[in-house]
């Protein structure tokens, strides 16, 4: 029963290729955040979305665009892949604010590893 | 968002209380302290959250002084399976919560 899922686990492709990442939560969250943890472990937030509107977007590369077809799914697709893009994925969710402690949970990651 | 210092990394055996300590000194009034835990190839988990005095749950405690300026996580009686990474995150919790993730502290535990 899992709270938040990511497919695919594991992602391997070339530089230059289109691809995405998908992202699901079955907590009845309004708030989804997509993450990126690099090699060097460090954890930075991408972006964030409440109730399917954009609301953080953390100056990164216009080749990264996040879509939210609904408040349970929140996915990534990036053009062009780079060597540099190479790391793991983290979704995430929440309650919306003034609503708890915002704990956030946040799914399995996908690595991601560009050749 | 108030930046966070913690050690690197501790080391423990089964068996024994951890205590970890975070720094914040420039704490804003309207700043929680979470705590994040991250074992490998797994995201973050929600451990603890606290304001002032100490909050205690079923798996740490959480301790922070009147001045706010730094906190503890502690954790009684570490197995092996506590060996991971805690991230203590300093913010409001009001508006869209944007976690800011430090280096964290790598704890290994040894049998």
């Amino acid at each position: 029963d899992t709270a938040v899922s990511q497919t695919p686990k594991y992602l391997v492709t070339q530089m230059g290729n289109d691809k995405s990442i998908k992202c699901e939560q079955n907590l009845g969250h309004d708030t989804m955040y997509w993450y990126k943890q690099d090699s060097k472990k460090f954890l930075k937030i991408m972006f964030s979305y409440n109730n399917k509107e954009l609301i953080i977007n953390e100056t990164v590369p216009n080749r990264f665009s996040p879509k939210s077809p609904d408040k349970a799914h929140l996915n990534l697709h990036i053009n062009s892949l780079e060597l540099g893009d190479s790391a793991v994925y983290f979704c995430a969710s929440s309650r919306p604010p003034g609503q708890g402690n915002h704990e956030q949970f946040f799914g399995p990651g996908t690595r991601l590893t560009v050749l | 968002l108030a930046k966070t210092t913690q050690p690197i990394s501790m080391d423990s055996y089964e068996g024994q209380e951890v205590n970890i300590t975070c720094s914040h000194n420039n704490i804003a009034t309207n700043d929680y302290i979470t705590w994040y835990q991250q074992f490998p190839s797994q995201g973050p988990r929600f451990i603890i959250q606290g304001y002032k005095t100490k909050v205690t749950n079923e798996v740490a405690s959480l301790f922070i002084p009147a001045d706010r300026k730094s906190s503890t996580l502690s954790l009684p009686r570490v197995s092996l399976s506590d060996t991971a990474v805690y991230y203590c995150l300093v913010g409001p919790t009001r508006g869209f919560q944007k976690l800011v993730f430090g280096t964290g502290t790598r704890l290994l535990v040894s049998p």
